[in-house]
């Protein structure tokens, strides 16, 4: 199966500061979604992003689908950014989402 | 309100018991999925469905079974056979695999 890979593992931020976080899938994909999993384990839809670029407040993610990966911007970060950023990704041949190993965002005051 | 629900939040169970978690929809969406999620883990599929009364098996669908007997309902029973049951389990749906999905707010299973 496809393989969605998220780096990096762990990121420390001081609050202020801007992040980058990646995915890499190794196929094609039409859905790629980025959710963050709060600490009551939620996950919250953050970006549906197959292909191109998108903002949300201080949120941003681009999608490279030839090249197969994706990133998430943060900036200006807040502690309640802190948690588990998660991409998925469904193939185009597949029906199912295949999900990253996260990054688990950590952001200090 | 539109959206998933799931129940219960919590949930103990008996070694031996099987229990049935409950996955609703209200967004009219086709497809929904079941996932577990282990303690710093990722997300593993269960099992899926793309439509009524049809459903596939994912990458660990052993000691789990479903049902979808109407659109908007998905339940999950673990079963006695599931070895290591205790995970929390979320449910997800979306009009069609290729476009957004939602999340419900998961369930807690655990196992004593």
């Amino acid at each position: 199966g496809i393989q969605v890979e998220q780096s990096p593992p762990d990121l420390i931020l001081q609050e202020g500061a801007n992040s980058t976080l990646r995915c890499n899938f190794s196929d094609s994909v039409n859905n790629l979604q980025w959710f963050h999993q709060n600490p009551w384990g939620q996950l919250i839809n953050l970006f549906y992003i197959p292909s191109g670029t998108k903002q949300n407040g201080r949120l941003s993610a681009t999608t490279v689908a030839t090249e197969r990966y994706s990133l998430l911007y943060i900036s200006s970060s807040q502690t309640t950014d802190s948690g588990v950023y998660f991409c998925a990704v469904v193939t185009n041949t597949g029906n199912q989402f295949y999900f990253g190993t996260g990054t688990s965002l950590t952001v200090i005051p | 309100d539109g959206g998933i629900t799931q129940s219960p939040k919590y949930l103990f169970r008996k070694e031996g018991q099987n229990v049935t978690l409950s996955c609703e929809q209200n967004l009219n969406h086709d497809a929904m999925y079941w996932y577990r999620q282990d303690p710093g883990q990722g997300l593993r599929l269960i099992y899926y469905s793309q439509i009524v009364n049809d459903f596939q098996k994912g990458d660990i669908a052993e000691g789990y079974s479903v049902s979808r007997e109407k659109k908007e309902s998905f339940p999950l029973t673990v079963t006695s056979a599931q070895k290591n049951p205790t995970a929390f389990y979320l449910c997800a749906s979306s009009y069609r695999v290729e476009q957004q999905a939602f999340f419900g707010q998961g369930t807690r299973l655990t196992v004593v």
